[in-house]
């Protein structure tokens, strides 16, 4: 069973539509996040979700909103979509706690922008 | 966001030698430590966390942490082609969120 799992795995889409991009964990932790990689492999942060708060909103336009119906799914819709938004997407999750912990990956979505 | 910086690379090494891997953080807060391996087209996968100053050892792997420099390596010894990819190291910040850094592609040459 695949423990963090998003769809769709690519994505092509033109300037201005709006898009989704789904994800579910199984693994029954309390975190999600969305982080955006670019073409310089950079693994940025976008959001972080606790128990479906919101917990960090990096500067991100506002053209990208997550949403998260329960604990084990976290969602990011795109309007209005822009070339420089070309890029993976990736959807994570963990446990918070004062220890260690590692965080989950999906396998990632590839959107690309024309 | 929180800076974790590495050696830009690209990095590339005889298969056989060692591939030694940097990374400065800028929380001094944070006391959890990944090393992330992303092979092309896949999603990064954990293969080391540390959370102590000094070594931790696994198998041809070695990970070193020192919190006064805020600094952490990885080692890898005995290179080999499969172990060509890019390596991501994360911070654990005091506020419980992972932060990357912009990774370092290896290559190991056979």
């Amino acid at each position: 069973d695949t423990a963090v799992s998003q769809t769709p795995k690519y994505l092509v889409t033109q300037m201005g539509n709006d898009k989704s991009i789904k994800c579910e964990q199984n693994l029954g932790h309390d975190t999600m996040y969305w982080y955006k990689q670019d073409s310089k492999k950079f693994l940025k942060i976008m959001f972080s979700y606790n128990n479906k708060e919101l917990i960090i909103n990096e500067t991100v336009p506002n053209r990208f909103s997550p949403k998260s119906p329960d604990k084990a799914h976290l969602n990011l819709h795109i309007n209005s979509l822009e070339l420089g938004d070309s890029a993976v997407y990736f959807c994570a999750s963990t446990t918070p706690g004062s220890g260690g912990n590692t965080i989950y990956f999906g396998e990632g979505s590839w959107l690309t922008v024309v | 966001q929180k800076e974790v910086e590495q050696n830009s690379g690209p990095l590339s090494v005889p298969e056989g030698a060692i591939a030694s891997l940097n990374c400065t953080y800028s929380d001094r807060g944070s006391q959890s430590f990944f090393w992330y391996r992303q092979y092309s087209g896949k999603s990064p996968e954990l293969i080391m966390s540390i959370y102590s100053n000094g070594d931790k050892e696994d198998g041809r792997f070695t990970a070193q942490l020192n919190k006064a420099s805020q600094y952490v390596s990885l080692l890898i010894r005995d290179s080999q082609p499969s172990d060509s990819a890019t390596y991501l190291c994360a911070v654990k910040s005091a506020g419980n969120q992972f932060y990357f850094g912009t990774g370092t592609s290896l290559t190991v040459i056979p």
